[in-house]
C-alpha cells in the first residue's frame, strides 16, 4: 500500500539552528513527493515538491531531495526563523489515480 | 486567482444532529478532495471527485457521511447523524492536472465540534 511516516514532534529549536524533519514513504510505482506547511489557524500550503528520483525541491530556504534508494524525502533548512514555527506535513501522490497520502505532521517551534 | 473557499469556518452541534459543509474549488480545477483532520493527525482522505464523478470514497463512512459535486464545481459534505468522534477540521482541496505535477490547493477548513 501507500503510506508516509514522519519524524514525531514536537521539535523546538533556537533561531538560526539547523532543521531536519525526517520523512520516509512506502509506495507502488513512482509517486510524487510533497512537503506542506500549516501555520496556526490557517490551511495547508504547499512548501515544496519533487516528482522523480534525485529531484530536489526548494522554497523559502527549505530543501528536500527525493531519494528512491532510501525511500526518503527529508526536509532541511540551514537557519530557521521564528516565523517558521508551524506544523509540517510530508505527503505523496500516487503515480496513478491522483490520490494523496499524508504523514501525521511534525510541529516545529522556533524560539528567539 | 481566488483560492479554495469553504464555509462555515466553525460549527458546533450536538451528537445525532446533522451538518453540512460547502466548498468552492479554484476555477477550472477538475479534481476536488474532502479530508478529515483530527487534532494531532494528518489529513485523511474522505472522498475524491474528478469533475462530478467519484474517484475514491473508500474511507468515507457511508452510513453517516455523504458528499456530492453537482455540475462538477461546488461540493457539499454532509454528516447525518453526527457522533462525538466526528469532531475534526474538514478540509477541501482542489487540483488541476499540470503535466506530471498534481499540486493540491487547500481551503482554510471547517472546524466541527460535536458535543
Amino acid at each position: 500500500g501507500n503510506s508516509v511516516t514522519q519524524m514525531e514532534g514536537p521539535v523546538t529549536l533556537s533561531e538560526e539552528a539547523f532543521l531536519t524533519i525526517n520523512c520516509t514513504y512506502t509506495a507502488t510505482g513512482y509517486p510524487s513527493l510533497f512537503w506542506y506547511v500549516q501555520y496556526p489557524g490557517e490551511g495547508l500550503q504547499l512548501l515544496l515538491k519533487a516528482t522523480k528520483a534525485d529531484d530536489k525541491g526548494s522554497n523559502k530556504g527549505f530543501e528536500a531531495t527525493y531519494r528512491k534508494e532510501t525511500t526518503s524525502f527529508h526536509l532541511e533548512k540551514g537557519s530557521v526563523q521564528v516565523s517558521d514555527s508551524a506544523v509540517y506535513f510530508c505527503a505523496l501522490r500516487k503515480f496513478t489515480g491522483n490520490q494523496f497520502y499524508f504523514g501525521t505532521g511534525t510541529s516545529l517551534t522556533v524560539i528567539p | 486567482e481566488a483560492g479554495v473557499a469553504q464555509s462555515p469556518r466553525y460549527k458546533i452541534i450536538e451528537k445525532r444532529q446533522s451538518v453540512a459543509f460547502w466548498c468552492n474549488p479554484i476555477s477550472g480545477h477538475a479534481t476536488l478532495y474532502w479530508y478529515q483532520q483530527i487534532l494531532g493527525q494528518g489529513p485523511k482522505l474522505l472522498i475524491q471527485f474528478q469533475n462530478n464523478g467519484v474517484v475514491d470514497d473508500s474511507q468515507l463512512p457511508k452510513d453517516r457521511f455523504s458528499a456530492e459535486r453537482l455540475k462538477g464545481v461546488d461540493s457539499t459534505l454532509k454528516i447525518q447523524p453526527a457522533k462525538l468522534e466526528d469532531s475534526a477540521v474538514y478540509l477541501c482541496a482542489s487540483s488541476q492536472l499540470q503535466g506530471s505535477s498534481y499540486e493540491q490547493y487547500f481551503g482554510p477548513g471547517t472546524r466541527l465540534t460535536v458535543t
